[in-house]
């Protein structure tokens, strides 16, 4: 069965403060992972996806399949990240997103 | 580019009643998932319609049941409302993959059963 695990209900940070929202996932094969983000009042919207490899608003995420994990990172959080962050996954060739159960970002001036 | 719409924005049924919610897709989309939040919890996978077909269903009951539309619009209905059915109800639409699309999320529609 497929599994997002996030275990952080609520962090909280100091702007300019380096971010880390964890994430680790099961799934026997190779699914591919994302984040998703959802501002106040704003519908739920992606942020990024680990096969585009790409930097969203400073944040950067890598899978280690090693560890089954593929924790966000941000180097400097801002006060507009402030947000709810969800890590999902799906099937390679498939389109059921299978959502962890999410974490609060709080970043404080 | 029109985004993903639902209707109602909140409804209020009563348990054992049924209920249709809809969803309207971006402009282009052929694919709809529907999932369900409850209070404190991440979005669960309900099923997926492609081109009018169930194309994959998640853990849910035959009462939980949907329908696309020529247009790609979609409903969601829910026979013999249980109390637990109580949730934010989100639609998300996509261009069909593979790869993984990308799925554009409505803002929900809020049921409560009493």
């Amino acid at each position: 069965a497929q599994r997002v695990t996030q275990p952080e209900k609520l962090l909280s940070v100091f702007k300019g403060a380096p971010v880390e929202l964890k994430c680790n996932y099961s799934y026997s094969g190779s699914p591919e992972l994302f984040w998703y983000v959802q501002y106040s009042r704003q519908r739920l919207q992606l942020l990024l996806r680990h096969i585009s490899r790409e930097s969203i608003k400073g944040f950067t995420a890598d899978l280690n399949k090693g560890e089954t994990s593929f924790h966000l990172k941000k180097p400097f959080a801002q006060e507009e990240d402030s947000a709810m962050y969800y890590c999902a996954l799906s099937p390679l060739r498939g389109n059921k997103l299978t959502f962890g159960t999410g974490t609060q970002l709080k970043v404080e001036l | 580019e029109t985004g993903v719409t639902q209707s109602p924005t909140h409804l209020i049924k009563t348990r054992g009643q049924q209920v249709t919610l809809r969803c309207s897709s971006q402009s282009g989309h052929n694919t709809v998932s529907w999932y369900q939040q409850a209070l404190g919890q991440g979005p669960q996978f309900i099923f997926q319609y492609y081109r009018e077909e169930e194309n994959g269903r998640g853990n849910f009951p035959p009462r939980f049941s949907g329908l696309q539309f020529p247009n790609y619009s979609s409903e969601l209905n829910v026979n013999a409302l249980e109390l637990d059915d109580s949730a934010l109800y989100l639609c998300a639409s996509s261009l069909e993959g593979p790869p993984q699309e990308t799925q554009y999320f409505g803002p929900g529609t809020r049921l409560l059963v009493l």
